[in-house]
């Protein structure tokens, strides 16, 4: 079974750092693209970024380029967003979502979310 | 960037009506158009992917038509747990992948 579970949301606030962390398992990690997606509260949804299978490829939504680095950890399975030069508008539901092989964007399976607030 | 406009914003009907949700991208996505339903307080659940393919553990009731520009989601008679937000994606011209705005469709 496919689980993403997500940590490492809570408050910060504007112009600070906060890294979230998704653990995978139920799949081989090191095959698939992973994603961040996120939601403002009563909003849509936002694609944040991609990183491809095996990190050779990776993007960003323009609205955070340059403030936030996505990677990954093949060792332990896990993806992370460090979120840096953080903005009210930042704060968000980030979901985690497993992608299809090589740079593959179906977004088959998505975490519960870690909540992100910014605020002073 | 592609632009993906839902419509309509809201949808209200019945348990056991028909569901008919519409995206119209602002140029063609060929095929490469995903449907997901998402409930208060839960993660999206992807339902179609590739404009007309059923993923896993969907329901036959739900299926997606179109190609190029306009697209379509029906729901064939609406079960009590179907009544939700309903989100299209489109992922042929990255980055970004975008998303439409939603349709909420709720029991009339």
């Amino acid at each position: 079974e496919v689980q993403l579970l997500e940590s490492g949301g809570g408050l910060v606030q504007p112009g600070g750092s906060l890294r979230v962390s998704c653990v995978a398992s139920g799949f081989a990690f090191t095959t698939y693209a992973m994603n961040w997606v996120r939601q403002a509260p009563g909003k849509g949804l936002e694609w944040v970024s991609v990183i491809g299978d095996n990190g050779n490829r990776i993007d960003y939504a323009d609205s955070v380029k340059g403030r936030f680095i996505i990677s990954r950890d093949i060792s332990k399975n896990t993806l992370f967003l460090q979120m840096n030069s953080l903005r009210t508008d930042d704060a968000a539901v980030y979901y985690c979502v497993k992608g299809g092989t090589g740079t593959n964007l179906i977004f088959d399976y998505w975490g519960r979310g870690t909540l992100v607030t910014v605020s002073s | 960037e592609i632009v993906l406009t839902q419509s309509p914003a809201t949808l209200s009907l019945s348990p056991g009506e028909r569901a008919t949700l519409s995206c119209r991208a602002s140029q063609s996505v060929h095929s490469y158009l995903a449907w997901f339903q998402q409930k208060p307080g839960q993660a999206p659940r992807l339902l179609i992917y590739d404009a007309s393919n059923r993923a896993t553990g969907i329901p036959a009731r739900f299926s997606g038509s179109g190609s190029g520009t306009d697209f379509t989601l029906t729901i064939s008679s609406l079960e009590p747990e179907d009544f939700a937000v309903y989100y299209c994606q489109q992922r042929y011209i990255w980055p970004p992948v975008t998303f439409g705005g939603g349709t909420k469709v709720e029991i009339k």
